[in-house]
């Protein structure tokens, strides 16, 4: 079964420096799919970025982009300029090759804290 | 476009009653899902269907536990007995369904078991 993992509950910045979030994945899948979601305290979860495995160029959503590190399985996410509003709990999560099934399995998170 | 939308927002009730989440998709997506988030973690799938039919329910507590999706819209996500462990957040999920790729998530519904 296919497995993620974040190995930093929480992590803190400075508003306007830039923070990157750890994930590894254990997969026996060469293609697939990796993303993150952020989830406010209103708890709706929105896709932040996403990225195929297929791609060997890294995704990149204005201040937010991945290192995607297919051997190592580590799929991380930088986030730039940091901002008040990026204030959230980022998970990491993981969906499979079947064409049609788009269930996601998601990591434990990680609470992001901006200060000011 | 109308958004996933579930309700009620917040449930509280004593151990052994019963609740009932309802979620109704964004339309036209045919996959449903509902996640289970227990404080502290991530979601957790509990049941997936595709039109009205159940794909994956390996993670759904059979025994107390219970989904339908009639006529392939709406879906309700019953739990009878409740036990204190239940305590969540209940998220339903939707997407298209043909490998599009992104779920798009309601605000989901806290449930405290006392």
């Amino acid at each position: 079964a296919q497995t993620v993992t974040q190995s930093q509950p929480e992590m803190s910045v400075q508003e306007a420096e830039t923070v990157t979030l750890s994930c590894t994945y254990d997969t026996s899948e060469s293609d697939y799919y990796l993303f993150w979601y952020k989830q406010p305290p209103s708890r709706q979860m929105i896709l932040v970025i996403r990225q195929e495995a297929y791609k060997q160029q890294n995704a990149t959503e204005n201040r937010f982009s991945v290192n995607f590190q297919k051997a190592a399985k580590s799929f991380s996410l930088k986030i730039s300029d940091s901002q008040l509003g990026d204030a959230a709990m980022y998970f990491c999560a993981y969906r499979g090759p079947n064409f049609g099934n788009e269930k996601l399995t998601f990591g434990t998170g990680t609470r992001l804290t901006i200060i000011p | 476009e109308a958004g996933v939308a579930q309700s009620p927002r917040y449930k509280i009730i004593e151990k052994r009653q019963s609740v009932a989440f309802w979620c109704n998709p964004i339309s036209g997506h045919a996959t449903l899902y509902w996640y289970q988030q227990i404080l502290g973690q991530g979601p957790k799938l509990l049941i997936q269907f595709q039109n009205n039919g159940v794909v994956d329910d390996s993670q759904l507590p059979k025994d107390r536990f219970s989904a339908e999706r009639l006529k392939g819209v709406d879906s309700t996500l019953k739990i009878q007995p409740a036990k204190l462990e239940d305590s969540a957040v209940y998220l339903c999920a939707s997407s298209l369904g043909w490998g599009a790729g992104e779920l798009f998530f309601g605000e989901g519904s806290r449930l405290t078991v006392l």
